[in-house]
């Protein structure tokens, strides 16, 4: 069964654009979860996205967006990029809610310039 | 706002000591509570998912422990190897399904 797999690995963006990152589950998961990962912090919680519809949503602001497709590939977008935006981005997929184990991406690191 | 702390940050032990992380939860609304153990430039790995009050886990070398009523779990590491070096970070869920995790704790087994 293949992983889960993120895109793209890296990327390197400069202070106000806008950047797309792509999350692929693990086939027949439908639960998708997006984190932020920055130096001296734990996984941040960003979103969770299950059958199309946003099920939780974290503490950050409006400029981080997400949304789901009907194969459960998830995009996040991070409009008018900061400097403080730098960080791995790492996508999450599980079966089910609740004990059901998520299974993590490889991560996308994003530099922002 | 939910919580979750680990202790200690950091942690250096010799190969074949055994050691033990704390991570500490809130107690109302318990759902589950997973450990993960991270390599660098590797992602996340699931170690283990708990849900009751009493759980004990064990997988080779390494086992956990968990108290909802008083909001704790504990990870132990036995004969600890240089291949268990990673950061430990442990997660709560409660009802809402929403994952909260710890900062973790980062081991090194020197050889």
């Amino acid at each position: 069964k293949a992983g889960v797999t993120q895109t793209p690995r890296y990327l390197i963006k400069t202070r106000g654009q806008q950047v797309t990152l792509s999350c692929s589950p693990i086939s027949g998961h439908r639960s998708v979860s997006w984190y932020q990962q920055t130096p001296g912090q734990g996984l941040q919680f960003l979103f969770e996205y299950f059958s199309e519809t946003q099920r939780n949503k974290g503490n950050f602001p409006g400029r981080f967006s997400g949304r789901q497709f009907s194969n459960s590939r998830s995009e996040m977008n991070v409009s008018t990029l900061e400097l403080g935006d730098s960080a791995l981005y790492l996508c999450a997929t599980r079966g089910g809610p609740g004990t059901d184990t998520q299974y993590f991406g490889p991560g996308t690191r994003l530099t922002v310039l | 706002i939910l919580n979750v702390e680990q202790s200690p940050q950091s942690l250096h032990v010799q190969e074949g000591d055994s050691t033990n992380f704390t991570c500490s939860f809130p107690s109302s609304n318990f759902y589950a509570l997973h450990w993960y153990r991270w390599e660098t430039a590797k992602s996340p790995e699931a170690l283990f998912v708990m849900t009751l009050n009493g759980d004990e886990k064990k997988k080779g070398r390494i086992s956990a422990t968990l108290n909802t009523k008083e909001g704790y779990s504990y990870l132990y590491i036995k004969g600890s190897q240089p291949e268990d070096s990673a950061t430990y970070l442990c997660a709560f869920t409660s009802g809402t399904y929403k994952y909260i995790f710890g900062t973790g704790t980062r081991l090194k087994v020197l050889a």
